[in-house]
């Protein structure tokens, strides 16, 4: 059961433009969300997080969203450069029986054009 | 400051064979997870440790098992290995027990033969 969805696989968006990243989720109990950014053969890298008390946080190019009601979160990368090319994660935690899991969606991958 | 380590890099075993994973948290950090990420899928959880005792596991067999030693680092096992174990094994770090922003290792990338 997906309960973290990322609707689009890629994204291409070209150097110096917006590039979008959405994210829908179904739990109405997660109350923190993160977006995290892989490169192949790396590890996740944090790059900004929301509390579901907010409905915005900014830091630098990085802009996220939230939207409670539509359980719709997004990531505002302006401007977009070629090292943003990456794939990018959304995930949320809330705590469960599982703990503090983050559980993830399947990732859009995100190519910046020169 | 070092972020989480993990290791081996990479390791090949047969089906039905044993392993241990290993990670080490960045510094001050008491909590560790791990995740298994299977490729074209996000990472999934499979256990959250702190202060040496399990806080949550994910939906995954009993052949997988893990522990945290006192100096907060971590090992990952996984018994009578199956084909469909082969993925990338990541551990992840965070300060407390709400983990609020976990930091991610590179991963362990596991492949059964």
């Amino acid at each position: 059961d997906q309960q973290v969805k990322q609707n689009s696989p890629s994204l291409s968006v070209q150097e110096g433009r917006i590039s979008i990243l959405n994210c829908d989720y179904t739990n109405s109990m997660f109350d923190y969300f993160l977006w995290y950014k892989k490169y192949p053969a790396e590890g996740p890298t944090f790059l900004i997080s929301i509390s579901s008390i907010k409905d915005k946080n900014e830091d630098g190019r990085f802009t996220v969203f939230l939207n409670k009601s539509a359980k719709h979160l997004s990531l505002h990368i302006v401007p977009s450069q070629p090292g943003d090319s990456a794939v990018y994660f959304c995930a949320a935690s809330a705590h469960s029986n599982s703990g503090y899991a983050l559980n993830f969606g399947k990732g859009t991958s995100l190519l910046v054009t020169p | 400051d070092a972020g989480v380590t993990q290791s081996p890099t990479h390791l090949i075993k047969t089906r039905g064979q044993h392993v241990t994973l290993r990670c080490s948290p960045i510094s001050g950090h008491k909590s560790v997870s791990w995740y298994q990420q299977v490729l074209g899928q996000g990472p999934q959880f499979i256990f959250q440790y702190y202060e040496k005792e399990e806080r949550g596991r994910g939906n995954f067999p009993d052949r997988f098992s893990a522990r945290q030693f006192p100096n907060y680092s971590s090992e990952l096992n996984v018994n009578a290995l199956l084909l469909g174990d082969s993925a990338l094994y990541l551990c992840a770090s965070s300060l407390g027990f709400r983990t609020d922003t976990q930091y991610f290792g590179p991963g362990t990338r596991l492949t059964v033969l």
